[in-house]
């Protein structure tokens, strides 16, 4: 595998229900990033992690839930979700970030597709 | 606080025309600012980017954006537009506090 793979590509879940996204990158970066991607709207920086402590957290509501047990892998564990919640959920992983600020490429995987019903 | 205006949410144009995609952009420090293409069912990749230094930015696939601190603008551009340049665009800039701003991205349409 290479780059930032992402599992599973496709998901339907029912409000109660309990799962949870995985994301690993090839590349050897220190970040890594969930990100929210809904129609006409832009993307939204949901988590960011840095040598696997988490560093930003965007307001998001807890029933998502993130993990990194280390630099390769991120969760994004996902309980009693709402409609409003469907959307393509994006990793994306990058070298150091240096005094909070983004001039690293970020390198993304090809998303999940939620849905929640 | 950064934003990131991307003017036209949709840009048809035809095979072989200019391509322009606008992004203007508001910061109050320097800015880092970043252009990303999305393929349909791929994540994004970045096309380009400026920081520092030479304000006409090269990017893959022929594209390239010219940084105009006056205008707070960084305009996308190729000369002759492909098939496969067909996809979303997203400009973002970059200001510090981690966080990457992102415009809501311009979906090309390339007509035969």
């Amino acid at each position: 595998e290479t780059g930032v793979t992402q599992t599973p590509r496709h998901l339907v879940m029912g409000m109660t229900n309990k799962k949870s996204l995985k994301c690993e990158q090839h590349l050897g970066h220190n970040a890594m990033y969930w990100y929210k991607q809904s129609a006409k709207k832009p993307l939204e920086l949901m988590f960011v992690y840095s040598l696997e402590e988490r560093v930003e957290n965007n307001s998001v509501p807890s029933r998502f839930s993130p993990e990194c047990p280390n630099s390769s892998h991120l969760f994004l564990h996902l309980h009693t979700l709402q409609p409003e919640d469907s959307a393509l959920y994006l990793c994306a992983s990058s070298q150091d970030i240096v005094s909070g600020v983004f001039y690293n490429e970020q390198f993304f995987g090809p998303g999940t597709r939620l849905t929640v019903l | 606080a950064q934003s990131v205006t991307q003017l036209g949410s949709h840009v048809s144009v035809s095979e072989g025309a200019l391509v322009l995609l606008r992004c203007n952009y508001s910061s109050s420090v320097p800015p880092y600012l970043f252009w990303y293409v999305q393929y349909p069912n791929q994540g994004l990749q970045l096309l380009l980017k400026y920081t520092t230094g030479a304000t006409l930015v090269k990017g893959i696939n022929g594209f390239e954006a010219e940084f105009k601190k006056s205008e707070t603008s960084f305009h996308l551009t190729k000369p002759s537009a492909h098939m496969s340049d067909a996809a979303e665009y997203f400009c973002a800039v970059s200001g510090g506090n981690y966080q990457l701003i992102w415009g809501a991205g311009t979906k090309l349409i390339i007509k035969p």
